[in-house]
């Protein structure tokens, strides 16, 4: 079975670009969340997909970032405009079940200069 | 107050000692509780789930509950220096947000 994949594993951009992750999850899991790591902080929790429809995304930081799956399969992440805040390490990871262990891909690193 | 406390080490223990991991967390709504490990640049891999009061033991490795306390622990016996890596503890309570702490690194010294 394929685990949680995401693209690009590094980003380095200028602030006031435009970046947009990739993930894709395990075949079949309905579940995909988004979560992100900014440097000696905690995983923080930015939102949650049930199949095509976002089912909470109160972890959203602001407007400039934009999550979609269409189709209820990958899922992408935009950050426009890219401020220097928004580096971190960006999870995807994806469950089978409601409130099941998530799994997690390797994560995106945005550098944001 | 964060959701979830983790002492963020670093733990250091002997090869083939028991590591003690321990975890706080504040709502006492949550149900569902997991311990990851992280390797540095890896992603989060889980080791452990637990869902009721009690111990739960998968070879190696033990997870305690105490909802009453409102804290998880998980201990790690004959600890082998593969262990070494960031533990993280993740509480949820309605499935759609999973509460992560900082973390505690542990090194299992040869």
């Amino acid at each position: 079975e394929a685990g949680v994949t995401q693209f690009p594993s590094h980003s380095v951009i200028e602030k006031g670009q435009t970046v947009t992750l990739r993930c894709d999850p395990i075949s079949g899991h309905d579940n995909l969340y988004w979560y992100r790591r900014v440097m000696g902080k905690e995983i923080k929790f930015l939102l949650h997909f049930v199949k095509e429809s976002k089912q909470d995304e109160s972890g959203m930081p602001n407007n400039r970032f934009l999550a979609e799956r269409t189709g209820g399969t990958y899922s992408t992440l935009k950050v426009q405009p890219a401020e220097l805040e928004d580096s971190g390490v960006y999870f995807c990871a994806s469950s089978q079940v409601w409130d099941g262990p998530l799994h997690f891909g390797n994560g995106t690193r945005l550098t944001v200069t | 107050q964060k959701e979830v406390e983790q002492n963020s080490g670093p733990l250091s223990v002997p090869e083939g000692a028991i590591a003690s991991l321990n975890c706080t967390y504040s709502d006492r709504g949550s149900q569902s509780f997991f311990w990851y490990r992280q390797y540095s640049g890896k992603s989060p891999e889980l080791i452990m789930s637990i869902y009721s009061n009690g111990d739960k033991e998968d070879g190696r490795f033990t997870a305690q509950l105490n909802k009453a306390s409102q804290y998880v622990s998980l201990l790690i016996r004959d600890s082998q220096p593969s262990d070494s890596a960031t533990y993280l503890c993740a509480v949820s309570n309605t499935g759609n947000q999973f509460y992560f702490g900082t973390g505690t690194s542990l090194t299992v010294i040869p």
